[in-house]
């Protein structure tokens, strides 16, 4: 299996809801990312989790909160957020962190704050 | 200055055609050069990478580094409709942190 998932595909909140995004792998990849996309931009890197341990943070605001619960998961959890955090939320993982360090990404949460 | 820099595009050839798509980048310590496609509603996936300087071949596909200029290209002969996709440049010193480029949407005409 060579897939990273995440659910959902699309989210609509609103400035005061809390929802959640959810990234899965059974690949046995011990590093997984979180990446924002706005449209016609390179994905920018928000959090790194190694080993289950939070290795980068990329000066996200507090607003947005990461979770590893295991090493096939990854969560980001949202509250607060504005309309200008709408974008493609991209999870990745790879498995290793020397060399080339190949990432694969899943298909993204299309996330639209109103 | 970003620390790599493409050029967006689009870019429209017909089929059959020979594509160069390039970048340039500004860290002296990047040592991994990477060239991910991202088609429509996808994540990127990797398609060829490069350590340090030189040519590296895979089918219709051959991607340059020149460290000297910091320059790095991905040519694709014979283009094919399936290929229109957005092609992002990315680059490491070898590390967690990939930098990507912005992407050059490509469009391969029938």
């Amino acid at each position: 299996d060579t897939e990273v998932t995440q659910t959902p595909k699309h989210l609509v909140m609103g400035m005061t809801n809390k929802k959640s995004l959810k990234c899965e792998q059974h690949m046995g990849h011990r590093a997984m990312y979180w990446y924002k996309q706005k449209a016609k931009k390179p994905p920018e890197l928000m959090f790194v989790y190694s080993y289950e341990k939070l290795s980068i943070n990329e000066s996200v605001p507090s607003r947005f909160s990461p979770e590893c619960p295991n090493s096939s998961l990854l969560n980001l959890h949202l509250h607060a957020l504005q309309p200008e955090d709408s974008a493609l939320y991209l999870c990745a993982s790879s498995t290793r962190t020397s060399g080339v360090n190949e990432q694969f990404f899943g298909p993204g949460t299309r996330l639209t704050v109103l | 200055q970003k620390e790599v820099e493409q050029d967006p595009g689009p870019l429209s050839v017909p089929e059959g055609a020979i594509v160069s798509l390039n970048c340039t980048y500004s860290n002296s310590a990047f040592q991994y050069f990477m060239w991910y496609r991202q088609y429509s509603r996808k994540g990127p996936e990797l398609l060829m990478y490069t350590y340090s300087s030189g040519n590296k071949e895979d089918g219709r596909f051959t991607a340059q580094v020149d460290k000297s200029s910091k320059y790095i290209s991905l040519f694709i002969r014979d283009s094919q409709p399936s290929d229109s996709a957005t092609y992002l440049c990315a680059s490491h010193t070898g590390g967690f942190k990939t930098i990507f480029g912005a992407g050059t949407r490509l469009f391969v005409k029938a």
